[in-house]
């Protein structure tokens, strides 16, 4: 069972460049979400989707953007990166009930210089 | 708003203690859900337990248990004879007022057991 897969495990980008972090599940979930992991500062939501065509902002949107055309896939697009994107980056999935827990994917590591 | 605090930064402990992770959390939802995940040195972020705010009873799972008190606003994590295996970081985490799966998580505690 692949679960949800991310891709790359590790990335270095220079400031400015622009990067798509990518994130598939296979479990057919129709909820999906990027959350960013800071140290001292837990996980934060960056945007999430309840299925395909929607999504919308979490906590900390701005320099991300994302789409979900299908069910399986929900990437993250660094527009402009920016120092303060270094961060580890979480992709998640869940069926939509209230209180589904979350599958995590295994993180990226992003470095920005 | 919603808030989850983890007032233990570190917790070191010698193997076979016991350890108790606190969590606090505010919240002005009445139907709410409180979580637990585990972050292993590998990173990944492991699901352990969670927990209906209309359901108060405690849960024991092996050497886990966990003790919620809605009087309190506390979702509490016990690790009895504490493991090796054990170290890692614990998030305590709540779900938000978007009715979306969505999840606020505390800064978390880092978990040290030393053999």
């Amino acid at each position: 069972n692949a679960g949800v897969t991310q891709t790359p495990k590790f990335q270095v980008l220079k400031t400015g460049q622009s990067m798509t972090l990518q994130c598939a599940q296979d479990m057919n979930h129709e909820y999906m979400s990027w959350y960013r992991q800071d140290p001292g500062m837990g996980l934060r939501l960056i945007h999430y989707s309840v299925g395909a065509g929607i999504t919308d902002q979490g906590e900390v949107p701005n320099g991300y953007n994302v789409s979900r055309s299908t069910t399986e896939d929900f990437p993250l697009r660094l527009l402009s990166a920016a120092p303060s994107q270094t961060s580890v980056y979480f992709c998640a999935s869940s069926r939509v009930s209230d209180g589904e827990k979350l599958f995590f994917g295994s993180g990226t590591q992003l470095s920005v210089l | 708003a919603q808030k989850v605090t983890q007032a233990q930064t570190e917790i070191s402990v010698v193997e076979k203690e016991d350890v108790t992770l606190d969590c606090v959390y505010e919240t002005r939802d009445t139907t709410y859900y409180l979580f637990w995940y585990k972050q292993p040195p590998s990173g990944e972020l492991v699901f352990l337990i969670r927990r209906n705010s209309f359901d108060e009873q405690n849960e024991i799972s092996g050497r886990y248990s966990w003790n919620f008190q809605k009087s309190t606003s506390s979702f509490n994590f016990t690790i009895t004879a504490s493991q090796v295996v054990d170290s890692a970081v614990y998030f305590c985490a709540l779900s938000d007022l978007t009715g979306a799966n969505n999840l606020f998580f505390g800064t978390g505690t880092r978990l040290t057991v030393i053999p």
